[in-house]
């Protein structure tokens, strides 16, 4: 079925590097989106992402939609222990169109030491 | 409201009985979601409402599941004779045209005991 496979599963980095990690799928998705989820709170969107070879910026952060449109990749930039949290891509469920029903992979959980 | 609201927050329930859990979307969201994420795991999809019209529903892993948006507006995720496999974390999405990038609540923690 289908599936989103993050990669790492967790980091735990020094504060003021960069980082970086990627979500890849076994289908073809028309759109990635990138959500931070902090304990105890609901998954807030980071960037979307809607084309093929697309490069987005938020701020510190920036997120690819991979040119094969089965994988995406997001950077943080100089990071901070505010940036800790689980980090999860989705996509739309395949066959659902537009409707905004997403699969999510199954995050990747950040640390940042001070 | 200035954002999704869900309540309650935290809920603990005996196994086998039902619980109801409410779901306050963004004013004027056409599109609601509910999803059920698993401890340590991504939110899975189980039901989506297009204004009071449930178009799909089949992501609910059971009978014992219902949801409803009477009014198009509020939404009510009720769980029948809860089970301790239920316990998990439910969150309400919803956005306002039906392309993806939904705001979500901050969920209800369900744990059954």
């Amino acid at each position: 079925g289908q599936q989103l496979n993050q990669s790492p599963q967790s980091m735990f980095i020094q504060e003021g590097e960069d980082v970086s990690m990627n979500c890849t799928s076994s289908s073809i998705f028309n759109t990635w989106l990138w959500y931070k989820q902090d304990p105890g709170e609901g998954p807030v969107l980071l960037i979307a992402l809607y084309k093929a070879g697309e490069l987005t910026s938020n701020g510190r952060l920036t997120a690819q939609f991979g040119i094969t449109r089965k994988d995406s990749f997001l950077n943080i930039s100089a990071s901070i222990p505010s940036d800790v949290g689980i980090y999860f891509c989705a996509g739309p469920i395949f066959g659902s169109g537009n409707t905004g029903k997403l699969i999510f992979g199954q995050g990747t959980t950040l640390q940042v030491k001070p | 409201g200035a954002g999704v609201s869900q309540s309650p927050r935290y809920k603990v329930a005996k196994r086998g009985q039902d619980v109801a859990l409410r779901c306050d979307p963004i004013s004027g969201h056409v599109s609601l979601f509910w999803y059920q994420q698993a401890l340590g795991q991504g939110p899975e999809f189980l039901t989506y409402f297009q204004n009071e019209a449930q178009l799909d529903k089949s992501g609910l892993p059971s009978d014992r599941f219902f949801a409803e948006r009477p009014e198009g507006s509020v939404s009510t995720l009720k769980i029948q004779r809860t089970q301790q496999e239920d316990s998990a974390v439910y969150l309400c999405a919803s956005s306002l045209t039906t392309m993806a990038g939904a705001f979500f609540g901050q969920g209800t923690r369900l744990t059954v005991v």
